[in-house]
């Protein structure tokens, strides 16, 4: 059971560039996130997904973009990396709210980005 | 911008002493949650505590709840080198703009000296 899978764990980009970031689950959970971790400002949440074929806005979408095709995997992009994305960037998934809900998010081990 | 603020930024303590974390937040929630993140790895979920609960244990934890003055602590009792980590309370709300999805603080940095 490998939980929450991303890929990849590091990358360095030039400013301009375009990547694509795989987060994939196998716990089943409809709800999928991005987050990003800067030092000292904790998690802040990119996009989200809450079911299959459904993307919304986060607090910091700008310069991003996502999809979830299939259920298990979300992905995000970066269409032209500027320095200001260098960052950790993790995936999470979870039951929707009312359903299983003693558990929390489920992480993945993160990706690290560097945008030069 | 950030619901949960923790309290203090970071900690330093001996092995076997407790540790407690203080979270405050701004606005109503469903629940608050803990997670724990070890230096480059990924949050890992600690303990759940929805709205209408004030106190919830689990093995050394023990978390507590106030609506009222939209707080939170976390306790780690008898503390081992192994609870070396960020500690980050995370508020489950819905948003002005209908979004749920957990809103993070900045994190407790505890060090648990051997």
């Amino acid at each position: 059971n490998a939980g929450v899978t991303q890929t990849p764990k590091f990358r360095v980009l030039k400013t301009g560039q375009s990547m694509t970031l795989l987060c994939a689950q196998d716990m089943n959970h409809e709800y999928m996130y991005w987050y990003r971790q800067d030092p000292g400002m904790g998690l802040r949440l990119i996009h989200y997904s809450v079911g299959e074929g459904t993307t919304a806005k986060g607090e910091v979408p700008d310069g991003y973009n996502v999809s979830r095709l299939k259920k298990q995997n979300f992905l995000l992009g970066l269409e032209s990396a500027a320095p200001s994305q260098t960052s950790v960037y993790f995936c999470a998934s979870s039951y929707s709210p009312g359903q299983k809900s003693n558990y929390g998010y489920t992480f993945g081990s993160g990706t690290r980005l560097t945008v030069v | 911008s950030q619901q949960g603020e923790e309290d203090p930024q970071a900690l330093s303590i001996q092995e076997g002493e407790n540790a407690t974390m203080n979270c405050s937040y701004k606005t109503s929630i469903n629940n608050l949650q803990w997670y724990r993140q070890n230096s480059g790895r990924g949050l890992v979920h600690l303990i759940l505590i929805r709205s209408n609960e004030r106190e919830k244990h689990s093995g050394r934890l023990r978390v507590t709840l106030d609506t009222s003055k939209k707080s939170s602590s976390l306790l780690i009792t008898a503390s081992r080198a192994a609870d070396t980590a960020s500690y980050f309370c995370a508020t489950d709300a819905i948003s002005e703009t209908g979004r749920r999805a957990l809103t993070f603080g900045s994190g407790t940095r505890l060090q648990v000296q051997p």
